[in-house]
């Protein structure tokens, strides 16, 4: 079956501008996750969703992040106001149940200029 | 403070060899997690553990988890080269609706032919 999938697969912005990174989960599953690593480090939890609602988004930097799942399947992250320190690929997880095994997706490689 | 710190970091090995990496947290936790990253891509799910004891193995590769002494390790028997990447453990902290998921920093692994 279909694994998850993000698109677009790289995204080039300028500093200041707006962004949305888009997550496919595997159907069926109800936990999904965002994560962003930089190069040399392990990935940094963003936040988690359990079905629709944002089960913790302690993770997200400031209030320029934010991330909806509006029908439990499909979540897009948005950042505003991009800054060169968002660059890092940006990764997105499912899991069959909270917290069970996640499948990672191939992730976004953002690059602000 | 929630930390996950592994060891080594780098480790270069010969085919044939076994090998431990190492995986310390410091907070109660009953879910541990181990990941394979190749150069590029994302993160591919090894092992999931989820008790006291917990034992797992798929090939060369066997996972353990003492939650008591707060650390796991990823045994590597009779290394080959195809065995080579970066492995990342992660370790869940469930607290009150403050849930997070923090990974370690990584241990590159090279196994020499």
């Amino acid at each position: 079956g279909a694994g998850v999938s993000q698109t677009p697969s790289n995204k080039v912005t300028e500093k200041g501008k707006y962004v949305e990174l888009r997550c496919d989960p595997i159907s069926g599953h109800t936990a999904l996750y965002w994560y962003r690593q930089s190069l040399g480090q392990g990935p940094e939890f963003l936040i988690y969703f359990q079905g629709t609602g944002a089960a913790d988004d302690s993770g997200l930097p400031n209030d320029r992040f934010f991330a909806v799942r509006p029908e439990g399947s499909v979540s897009t992250l948005k950042i505003q106001r991009t800054e060169r320190g968002d660059s890092a690929v940006y990764l997105c997880a499912s899991s069959l149940t909270g917290w069970g095994e996640q499948y990672f997706g191939p992730g976004t490689r953002l690059t602000v200029t | 403070e929630l930390k996950v710190e592994q060891n080594p970091l780098f480790l270069s090995m010969q085919e044939g060899k076994n090998y431990t990496i190492y995986c310390n947290y410091s907070t109660t936790s009953d879910r541990l997690y181990w990941y394979r990253q190749d150069p590029g891509k994302s993160l591919e799910s090894l092992f999931v553990l989820l008790s006291n004891g917990a034992v797992k193995q798929e090939g060369r590769l066997m996972a353990s988890l003492d939650t008591k002494a707060r650390l796991s390790t990823l045994h590597i028997t009779a290394a080959v080269h195809d065995l080579s990447a970066t492995y990342f453990c992660a370790v869940g902290f469930f607290m009150n609706r403050d849930d997070k998921i923090i990974f370690g920093k990584g241990t590159r692994l090279h196994i020499l032919p």
